[in-house]
């Protein structure tokens, strides 16, 4: 059966530090990766979502970036944290086109400080 | 701008009675609508979906209806019990990889 994992499920960094969010996935091959952000009144917001190895399509203008190192792999990174960083981040995996549902992980809460 | 809007930010109803949670959305284009509920700090988990093809899809206490020429789809849960406390987020594709999301509704179930 299929697993996604997200790491770590909580962290608080200081303004202006690096970051860096690992999602990995298992029991698939070549499936859609996302992250999106929960942020308090905006839903679930989606960051990027990426359909193959290296291929990242950004949704929103922002502070952070993603990449896709390995097949299962999806990575979620900051030179710079913002406060406005702050949120609930998810990983999320789905399968081919046309799929009916995503996956998602247990979330990463950070807190910018 | 959003593409799948809930009006409702939360919703209260008595265990045993009907849960009725609204969904709007403005493109025409999808192949699925569906349905997650979420609990706090967990992610969210999938409940039920409907194609663009049919307009209703039933599963156990959850029923989702969709009204194309409103743009207009419910999901009902009868009947709600404590546990069906959470945040609903319906959610569709519109046609491609990407899965657009509502802002959330919190249901409380009163015992």
């Amino acid at each position: 059966s299929q697993t996604i994992h997200q790491w770590p499920a909580t962290l608080v960094q200081p303004v202006g530090s690096p970051l860096s969010l690992e999602c990995t996935v298992e029991g698939t091959s070549n499936p859609n990766l996302y992250w999106y952000r929960q942020a308090a009144g905006r839903g679930l917001q989606l960051l990027f979502y990426s359909v193959g190895i290296g291929q990242i399509s950004s949704e929103v203008p922002q502070n952070l970036s993603a990449s896709r190192p390995q097949d299962r792999q999806f990575i979620l990174s900051s030179k710079k944290l913002l406060l406005s960083d702050s949120g609930f981040y998810l990983c999320a995996w789905s399968g081919l086109r046309g799929w009916t549902e995503a996956f998602f992980g247990q979330g990463t809460r950070l807190t910018v400080v | 701008d959003q593409q799948v809007k809930q009006n409702s930010p939360s919703l209260s109803v008595q265990e045993g009675r009907i849960s009725i949670l609204n969904c709007d959305y403005t493109n025409s284009m999808f192949d699925y609508f569906l349905w997650y509920k979420k609990y706090p700090a967990e992610g969210p988990t999938f409940l039920i979906s409907i194609s663009s093809i049919k307009d209703k899809n039933e599963d156990g206490r959850f029923t989702v209806f969709l009204n194309k020429s409103a743009k207009h789809l419910s999901l009902h849960i009868v009947p709600s019990q404590p546990g069906d406390s959470a945040v609903y987020f319906c959610a569709s594709n519109f046609g491609n990889e990407k899965l657009t999301f509502g802002t959330g509704t919190r249901l409380t179930i009163i015992p």
